[in-house]
């Protein structure tokens, strides 16, 4: 499959156990974030996103929590699969609805059978 | 529903060469994106039309790059000429667009360029 660079930050996990990806984005004023997800030789997928007046937001199996005074983001998976692996990708927006996304660097995330 | 498709999936080219991508957004988005990937680092803006204009080309290296969405649907974005440093991968999006409910960018599968 695809390499990825060897300076990427990675993450091993067993299979079943929680994950907990943490992203540190730049821009005090974004407004909006979200975690993409990349598996090898595919494009990037949405998986969740939160907006600035909120600090936490759920989906299925995924939490993802906002520390403004911080600017810290980070991606909780529950009960991890082996489809979890993949590079995860944190990004921010100026603003909801501004459609210009500013990626972060991605996290390889391997689940360990 | 069929997702953003792009080709080639893949292009070997010697430097100097010219190099065109396709992609076909999903239907009914009229928010277009190409963006450039890097050996492990994330996603960088090109250029985004809306419908058939361009209005963020600020990242575009105009002097060798190009790109069209003539009709307001299909894109291409050509190199002309490569460099050994536009190795890279090429992904286009697409989204609803302005005035939509929904901001959620849609990714091809991107097309990666080697240049020898």
């Amino acid at each position: 499959g695809e390499s990825v660079g060897l300076h990427l930050p990675t993450l091993s996990v067993q299979e079943g156990d929680n994950s907990i990806i943490n992203c540190a984005y730049s821009n005090s004023a974004s407004d909006y974030f979200i975690w993409y997800k990349q598996e090898s030789g595919k494009g990037p997928q949405f998986i969740i996103d939160i907006r600035s007046n909120m600090d936490k937001r759920q989906g299925q199996r995924v939490t993802v929590l906002l520390n403004k005074t911080v600017k810290h983001l980070s991606l909780q998976i529950a009960a991890t699969q082996p489809g979890d692996s993949a590079v995860y990708f944190c990004a921010e927006n100026i603003a909801f609805g501004n459609e210009k996304l500013t990626f972060g660097t991605g996290t390889r995330l391997t689940i360990i059978p | 529903e069929a997702g953003v498709v792009q080709s080639p999936r893949y292009k070997i080219i010697e430097k100097k060469q010219p190099v065109a991508f396709w992609c076909n957004p999903i239907s009914g988005h009229n928010t277009l994106y190409w963006y450039l990937q890097n050996l492990g680092q994330g996603p960088e803006l090109l250029i985004r039309y809306e419908n058939e204009e361009a209005v963020d080309d600020s990242q575009l290296p105009k002097d060798r790059f190009s790109a069209e969405r003539l009709k307001g649907v299909d894109s291409t974005l050509k190199i002309q000429p490569a460099e050994l440093g536009d190795s890279a991968v090429y992904l286009c999006a697409s989204s609803q667009g302005q005035g939509s409910l929904s901001y959620e960018q849609y990714f091809g599968p991107g097309t990666r360029l080697t240049v020898t």
